[in-house]
């Protein structure tokens, strides 16, 4: 079944410690994109990527970095992970054909303590 | 101003009666239209798009698009609890063609 992935679901982890979150997409989408979100508040595009090998910034300045070496994956780094950081990840997707709908995979809920 | 604009809400209204959720878009160049549900703690789902003037039914989920308005809209017929929920409003398509704009969302209760 076609579907977009995340993982970890949660992850509680210590300040300063490196971190990935895995995104990965059976759908063939080109565009893949990572939102930040607060419980109760707006979401905040972070990055996204038309493409491999392509990788923007979005619109809320963020410490992290991603890749995108491969079409179905598109993972997000923080090198070194502070409270601040602490936040629900959510990773879309979407065909490049057409302005057409993103699908979202179910969030990693990050605590940093 | 943001490129979509919600009302935040809370919109309360009782079970059964019809929810009427808005929101209006900048860029009179945005192709597509989505409205998302998103229940506290979950990530969005897509109910509904639009690509054309006018009105698009599915089930109990009416969306309606007024592009010379620059307006989109989300009715629910026979609202039930369970349709209590954030409903986000977004477009695509526009001035940078890779991204969706989001609106802030509105929540929505249905009260038994």
């Amino acid at each position: 079944e076609a579907d977009i992935y995340q993982t970890p679901r949660y992850l509680v982890i210590g300040t300063g410690k490196k971190i990935t979150l895995e995104c990965s997409q059976t759908m063939g989408h080109d565009k893949m994109y990572w939102y930040q979100q607060d419980p109760g508040m707006e979401l905040h595009l972070i990055h996204y990527s038309y493409g491999v090998n392509s990788t923007e910034k979005g619109d809320l300045s963020s410490e992290s970095t991603v890749s995108r070496i491969r079409t179905e994956h598109f993972p997000l780094t923080l090198e070194s992970a502070r409270p601040s950081h602490t936040s629900q990840y959510l990773c879309a997707s979407s065909a490049s054909l057409g302005a057409t709908e993103a699908f979202f995979g179910q969030g990693t809920r990050l605590t940093v303590v | 101003q943001k490129e979509v604009e919600q009302n935040s809400g809370p919109l309360s209204v009782p079970e059964g009666a019809i929810a009427s959720l808005n929101c209006t878009y900048s860029d009179r160049g945005s192709q597509s239209f989505f409205w998302y549900r998103q229940y506290s703690g979950k990530s969005p789902e897509l109910i509904m798009s639009i690509y054309s003037n006018g009105d698009k039914e599915d089930g109990r989920f009416t969306a309606q698009l007024n592009k010379a308005s620059q307006y989109v809209s989300l009715l629910i017929r026979d609202s039930q609890p369970s349709d209590s929920a954030t409903y986000l409003c977004a477009s695509a398509g526009g001035y940078n063609f890779n991204k969706f704009y989001f609106g802030s969302g509105t929540k929505l209760n249905v009260k038994p």
